[in-house]
């Protein structure tokens, strides 16, 4: 009983590395979001996919890419880390995109880019 | 303005007590409504739905009142394992697109 699940746990990068982040689902979910979380602040929706072979920017998309080339699979690159992006990230998948149904959140990636 | 707006707490509260938390959101259009629980460094996982007409869960109560765009949560006879925080989370929802704005949470201490 998998659900989402994120890769890895943790990291720490220095400013300029570049790194992705894994998050596959299990439960044939068409939609699939990353979210990043900043103390005091809610969850910020960086990108999200609405199907396989498909991304499009969420409110916080800058210094971010994505890819999504299997539907279980939504990947989350960063290219040249930089302090700003030390958060903690979630990666959430639903079923459909009507809002009635709920997303399911992976345990998250605590980031932190010195 | 925040989209969603809470009261970052912390609530604290004995055990058995009834503690009440408000949200507003700003975005009259809004259709769905929800609140999330998340534990410490933990994953947010939903809680319920917020339904027009009032909903009840167990100990837990959620009202929606569109006039005034806020969302209630009441929690009765408190657990310590009531201990979490609270995210209310609206979908603005265009396209068939679950856009979730997840307010900032409220804090939750149940004491002994």
């Amino acid at each position: 009983n998998a659900g989402v699940t994120q890769t890895p746990k943790f990291r720490v990068l220095k400013t300029g590395q570049s790194m992705t982040l894994l998050c596959a689902q299990d439960m044939n979910h068409e939609y699939m979001y990353w979210y990043r979380q900043d103390p005091g602040m809610g969850l910020r929706l960086i990108h999200y996919s609405v199907g396989e072979g498909t991304t499009a920017k969420g409110e916080v998309p800058d210094g971010y890419n994505v890819s999504r080339l299997k539907k279980q699979n939504f990947l989350l690159g960063l290219e040249s880390a930089a302090p700003s992006q030390t958060s903690v990230y979630f990666c959430a998948s639903s079923y459909v995109g009507t809002g009635e149904q709920p997303q399911h959140f992976g345990d998250g990636t605590r980031l932190s880019i010195l | 303005r925040k989209e969603v707006e809470q009261d970052p707490g912390p609530f604290n509260v004995p055990e058995g007590a009834t503690v009440a938390f408000n949200c507003t959101y700003s975005n009259s259009a809004s259709q769905s409504f929800f609140w999330y629980r998340q534990d410490c460094r933990k994953e947010p996982k939903l809680l319920m739905s917020v339904y027009s007409s009032g909903n009840e869960d167990g100990r837990f109560t959620a009202q929606l009142n569109r006039a005034s765009q806020y969302i209630s949560l009441l929690i009765r006879d408190s657990k310590l394992s009531d201990s979490a925080t609270y995210l209310c989370v609206v979908n603005k929802g265009s396209g068939g697109y679950n856009k979730l704005i997840f307010g900032a949470g409220t804090r939750l201490a149940v004491h002994p």
